[in-house]
């Protein structure tokens, strides 16, 4: 119930294209949907998050779609570069406590 | 204005002695969480304080582990009698109210021998 999956474990993409990273959840009472981008070493730092009366927001090149019926969110990066390339983790939680993480995606991006 | 800030940021202990990591929060947030990471896996939550007060202590193992976030001073987390499951890299996070967005440090990551 507490569960969230993400998918998939790793992804390589080429530089200027779109990477794209799933995640479910199970427990229809979350309310809050952020995306962390980590770099080795160094703490996740928030990206971009959503709360579920939306269905997609848009930062930059970053983008979630959020599907409430089907309890998916997913996270777009357009025009994807070498920079980016980093482990990105998304999380649920509900009225800001019981944060739940995925265990993450390895995207790297090749120049 | 400084970010969250995790010491120490290497910690190496013995079997059966005590690791104390330290947390201090950005400026003007009185709400910690405390999560620990094994490597190539996600952030487990421990526990959810805000000042004097431990507000969600779900994710932390009933022996050994505890967490403060005193008046004055910064959050601890504590574990005693390290064993070599302990190892792991410990991040905190702070946030203004339980509804915003959490900033994380950087980590303590605790070896044990």
């Amino acid at each position: 119930q507490q569960q969230v999956k993400q998918s998939p474990q790793s992804l390589i993409v080429q530089k200027g294209g779109i990477s794209i990273i799933n995640c479910a959840y199970e427990n229809t009472a979350f309310d809050y949907f952020p995306w962390y981008q980590q770099f080795p070493g160094k703490g996740p730092a928030l990206l971009i998050a959503i709360r579920p009366d939306v269905s997609e927001k848009k930062e930059g090149r970053f983008t979630i779609s959020f599907n409430k019926s089907a309890k998916q969110f997913s996270l777009h990066i357009m025009d994807s570069q070498p920079g980016d390339s980093a482990t990105y983790f998304c999380a649920a939680s509900l009225d800001g406590q019981n944060f739940v993480f995925g265990p993450g995606t390895r995207l790297s991006v090749l120049p | 204005n400084a970010g969250v800030m995790q010491n120490p940021r290497h910690l190496v202990r013995r079997r059966g002695q005590e690791a104390r990591l330290r947390c201090s929060p950005m400026k003007g947030h009185s709400h910690v969480y405390w999560y620990r990471q094994l490597p190539e896996e996600g952030l487990k939550f421990m526990v959810y304080l805000q000042k004097e007060n431990i507000i969600d202590e779900s994710g932390m193992p009933k022996e050994r582990f505890s967490a403060e976030f005193p008046k004055e001073g910064p959050s601890i987390l504590r574990i005693q009698q390290v064993v070599r499951g302990d190892s792991a890299a410990y991040f905190c996070a702070s946030s203004p109210s339980r509804n915003q967005p959490q900033h994380f440090g950087d980590g303590t990551r605790l070896s044990i021998l």
